[in-house]
């Protein structure tokens, strides 16, 4: 089947530090990759939504000059925590579609901001 | 089982009831999802029912908890053809995520 790898699986930085996190689809194209964090115990939350070679769709209440997205190529989505801080601890989750509705997760990125 | 477990396809007609169901894994999951995936767009947290709780109402969509079988179900009343999407449900296993493999609903008019 097809895979979503991300990178780091986990990172551990200081405050005010940026981190990037990378999302690849490996083995097709995806035009839309998907953004997702998840609190310790709670749910997953949409965040923004990756277009190719245009601006990401940020969902309401995300900070788009905080969570940078970048999608600069078919199997590449990348997400930029800027200036993180403790509340930007989470797991991030990214998943790329195949065709409009089959969608595929990455295994998540664990982030630790000190 | 292992897995969350879902039915994968579900047609009704417009104005019908529709009821997806979910056979979840872990008994002491506290939280069950219900997503929702339009064509193109990532999930949609739809609704959640807290473990402790046998039924929660919102609007068209009630959700039913049945503990001792880890069954949850979601019934959408009066199904429109907006919607037609797939449906996931999820549970916190430990401290993650675990989805179903999601429900496939066509609402024909």
């Amino acid at each position: 089947g097809a895979v979503v790898s991300q990178h780091p699986s986990r990172v551990i930085c200081k405050s005010g530090t940026s981190v990037k996190i990378e999302c690849r689809s490996l083995d097709f194209q995806a035009t839309t990759m998907f953004w997702y964090r998840q609190f310790p115990k709670q749910s997953l939350m949409l965040m923004a939504t990756s277009n190719e070679g245009s601006k990401a769709t940020y969902e309401q209440g995300v900070e788009k000059d905080k969570f940078l997205i970048n999608h600069a190529s078919l199997t590449l989505s990348t997400l930029t925590v800027t200036s993180a801080h403790p509340e930007d601890s989470s797991f991030y989750i990214c998943s790329a579609n195949m065709g409009a509705e089959t969608q595929y997760f990455g295994p998540g990125t664990r982030l630790l901001v000190l | 089982g292992e897995d969350v477990e879902q039915s994968l396809f579900l047609s009704v007609r417009e104005g019908d009831s529709s009821v997806i169901n979910c056979t979840y894994t872990d008994s002491s999951s506290t939280y069950l999802y219900w997503y929702k995936q339009e064509p193109g767009a990532g999930l949609q947290l739809l609704t959640y029912i807290f473990s402790n709780m046998d039924m929660k109402q919102d609007q068209r969509l009630t959700v039913l908890l049945n503990k001792k079988d880890k069954h949850l179900s979601l019934r959408i009343a009066d199904t429109q053809t907006g919607d037609s999407a797939i449906y996931f449900c999820a549970e916190i296993f430990r401290n993650d995520m675990r989805f179903g493999a999601g429900t496939r609903l066509t609402v024909k008019p």
